[in-house]
């Protein structure tokens, strides 16, 4: 498995504003994801972020709200644009294939609580 | 497109007893991957337990044993000897490609002591 953290863990912004959520994992990883888990719900993909070129996004989710870089195989942020209350969720980062395993198993981030007021 | 479907949202068990969570899918895929994921109050996802669908075996891991059905489409998980720390909600979810897992609305566990 591998360690992976977020910042911030948690946040309460203000509507109309942006949130950049910062995914960290100690390891190279194949493939990097973003879940949005709505309170009370179960876990949605936003994209699957890719290194060195754009995100590829579920249906449902564009690039203007939630844009996604991936600089580097150990790192990934997420951008919450022009938040409404609805945007008020946990956000995880996931990943697949630590340090270049084969392998299917897929490791989540401890999430970042938003609150949009 | 792949479902999961988890059809009770809540379940309780006395502590050091047994239970079942039960779990369907569909599917027109014939290698894929299952799994059971917890998540306790601290809202981090911990991997329970995973299948490979070309497995007839049924993957166990310590107290955490599933049945999977494939021709049923059925993916249950038996919990045994629960614990207070197994209070949770588990999520069933479906892979058959490596970027589309798909989870289940998930079953909130209550082990009362």
């Amino acid at each position: 498995s591998a360690v992976i953290s977020q910042k911030p863990s948690r946040d309460i912004c203000q509507r109309g504003t942006s949130l950049t959520i910062q995914c960290q994992v100690d390891s190279q990883v194949t493939m990097m994801f973003w879940y949005r888990q709505q309170p009370g719900q179960s876990l949605t993909l936003i994209a699957t972020a890719n290194q060195g070129s754009e995100a590829t996004y579920e249906s449902g989710f564009v690039i203007d709200k939630f844009p996604i870089s991936r600089p580097n195989l150990t790192f990934s942020t997420l951008t919450v644009s022009n938040m409404s209350p609805e945007d008020s969720s946990i956000y995880l980062c996931s990943v697949i294939g630590v340090a270049g395993e084969l392998s299917y198993e897929q490791y989540f981030g401890p999430g970042t609580r938003l609150t949009v007021t | 497109a792949q479902t999961v479907t988890q059809s009770q949202p809540e379940m309780s068990v006395q502590e050091a007893e047994t239970v079942t969570l039960s779990c369907t899918y569909d599917t027109s895929e014939n290698n894929y991957y299952l799994f059971w994921y917890k998540q306790p109050p601290s809202r981090q996802m911990i991997l329970v337990i995973r299948q490979e669908a070309y497995k007839q075996q049924n993957a166990t891991e310590n107290r955490f044993s599933v049945n999977f059905q494939k021709a049923a489409k059925s993916f249950s998980l038996k919990i045994s000897d629960s614990q207070l720390g197994d209070t949770a909600m588990y999520f069933c979810a479906f892979m058959a490609t490596l970027n589309d897992m798909r989870f289940g609305a998930g079953t909130r566990l209550t082990v009362k002591p």
